[in-house]
């Protein structure tokens, strides 16, 4: 079957780094992405992994290991707007159209 | 990023009556679109894909005459909810595929929020 784990919750500071998990199994591999998603509103594309590694974009960063079935999203210099939902999908190999395998979503609140 | 756009954006209906949803790609040809239902504080369930010109592909344990879709043209796929009746009540968000793209990232519009009395 597919399966996607993250933590429900997280809390951080103002201006610290947070890293959020997250760990799949799924019928074969093609992509891992991370959307945020404010209350209320859709999902906003953050980041995409294919190859292992970190992927690098300003404030925010995603690693993959595909041997581990892992990835994390890394988010520097928090700020509270970046309070919201971060959801991580996979795309498997098998079940065509491209669609994605979402996670529950890790709930991050940033306090002062 | 590429822009989705979705109409309406709420809609309170009585029971029994049917609802429809709008996604278009505004900026870009899209063969293929998803429609999800989200539930207060849960993730996005996948409830069908949306083939342009051809019959939609609906998950498992979502009824294809309740939920009806129509992929008319590269930039609309509708979404119809027939009789509608309160539990149908949810935040419905559709997504295009955007081929232009080598990791073709699916881009989401802002949803719908249905509240069925």
């Amino acid at each position: 079957g597919q399966n996607i784990d993250q933590p429900t919750e997280m809390t951080a500071t103002e201006g610290a780094i947070v890293q959020i998990n997250c760990t799949y199994q799924t019928s074969g591999f093609n992509g891992l992405f991370w959307y945020q998603q404010h209350a209320g509103e859709a999902p906003t594309f953050l980041s995409y992994n294919v190859l292992d590694g970190l992927e690098e974009k300003g404030r925010f960063s995603s690693f993959l290991s595909r041997s581990k079935g892992y990835s994390y999203l890394l988010l520097k210099e928090l700020q509270m707007k970046d309070s919201a939902s971060y959801l991580c999908a996979v795309r498997p190999l098998l079940g065509g159209y491209n669609k994605l395998i979402f996670g529950a979503g890790t709930r991050l609140a940033v306090h002062p | 990023g590429a822009v989705v756009s979705q109409h309406p954006s709420w809609v309170i209906c009585k029971s029994g009556t049917s609802v429809k949803i709008e996604c278009r790609s505004l900026d870009f040809q899209a063969t293929t679109m998803f429609w999800y239902r989200q539930f207060p504080k849960q993730s996005l369930m996948l409830m069908a894909t949306s083939n342009e010109g051809s019959k939609a592909t609906y998950e498992q344990g979502v009824e294809k005459d309740k939920f009806l879709i129509n992929h008319a043209s590269l930039t609309l796929s509708t979404l119809t909810v027939t009789s509608a009746h309160p539990e149908d009540s949810s935040f419905y968000i559709c997504s295009a595929r955007d081929g232009r793209e080598l990791q073709e990232t699916q881009y989401f519009g802002p949803g719908t929020r249905l509240l069925v009395l």
